[in-house]
């Protein structure tokens, strides 16, 4: 079974921390997705890599980076903290070539910015 | 703008049919996935359509017209464990740098 693995459920930081947020996958995925999810938003895409130390801004960059130096593991840095920031962050995978396109997504991050 | 549309909130009884609509308007389009997410779990992966017609897994079925920019998902012999929120998905583009582009998603809520 695939696994997708992020490394906190809750987590709670101050305005203006430097936050990480850690995924990691044992399938040897080449591309890797962070979204957040807010209600009544659905999952918008923050960034996404096909490769390692390959990145791809999506929908919400800002306020975000990303870092891909191992295949396994793609890092959501967040430089400064914002309130507007809490929410729930989810990780996802996918290996590229099959016909159903699905990806595997982490159990999420639910971070809270005071 | 690229937006995917679908229906808030579905309410339903065990045992019956629903089917929860997603129209698309993207910029290219390369199939469309459904995904159920429980509260407080993650998005799974449900089904995948790139071409017309419909797909049958189990009690779960999907359906897509690409003239119509328009899918759905159809739900039979409903259960209590069938509430979730769905979400669609359109897969806008090819190639390496392919993503998907998620609908805001639909709360069914099965009642007994």
């Amino acid at each position: 079974d695939v696994k997708v693995t992020q490394s906190s459920r809750y987590l709670v930081k101050r305005t203006g921390e430097k936050v990480f947020l850690e995924c990691v996958q044992d399938m040897d995925h080449e591309n890797m997705f962070w979204y957040r999810q807010d209600p009544g938003l659905g999952l918008r895409l923050i960034y996404f890599s096909y490769d390692v130390k390959m990145k791809e801004k999506g929908d919400i960059p800002e306020g975000y980076s990303v870092s891909r130096e191992k295949k396994e593991r793609f890092s959501l840095i967040l430089e400064s903290a914002s309130t507007n920031q809490t929410s729930m962050y989810l990780c996802a995978s996918l290996g590229n070539g099959g016909p159903s396109y699905e990806q595997y997504f982490g159990p999420g991050t639910r971070l809270t910015v005071t | 703008g690229q937006s995917l549309e679908q229906p808030s909130e579905v309410t339903a009884v065990e045992g019956a049919i629903v089917q929860i609509n997603c129209t698309y308007q993207t910029s290219g389009f390369y199939g469309l996935s459904w995904y159920q997410q429980h509260d407080g779990g993650a998005p799974t992966f449900l089904s995948y359509n790139a071409l017309d017609g419909l797909e049958e897994t189990g009690r779960f079925s999907s359906f897509l017209s690409r003239s119509d920019s328009y899918g759905y998902l159809l739900l039979q012999e409903l259960q209590m464990k069938d509430s979730a929120s769905y979400f669609c998905a359109v897969r806008d583009s090819g190639g390496a740098t392919n993503k998907l582009i998620f609908g805001t998603g639909t709360l069914l809520a099965v009642q007994p």
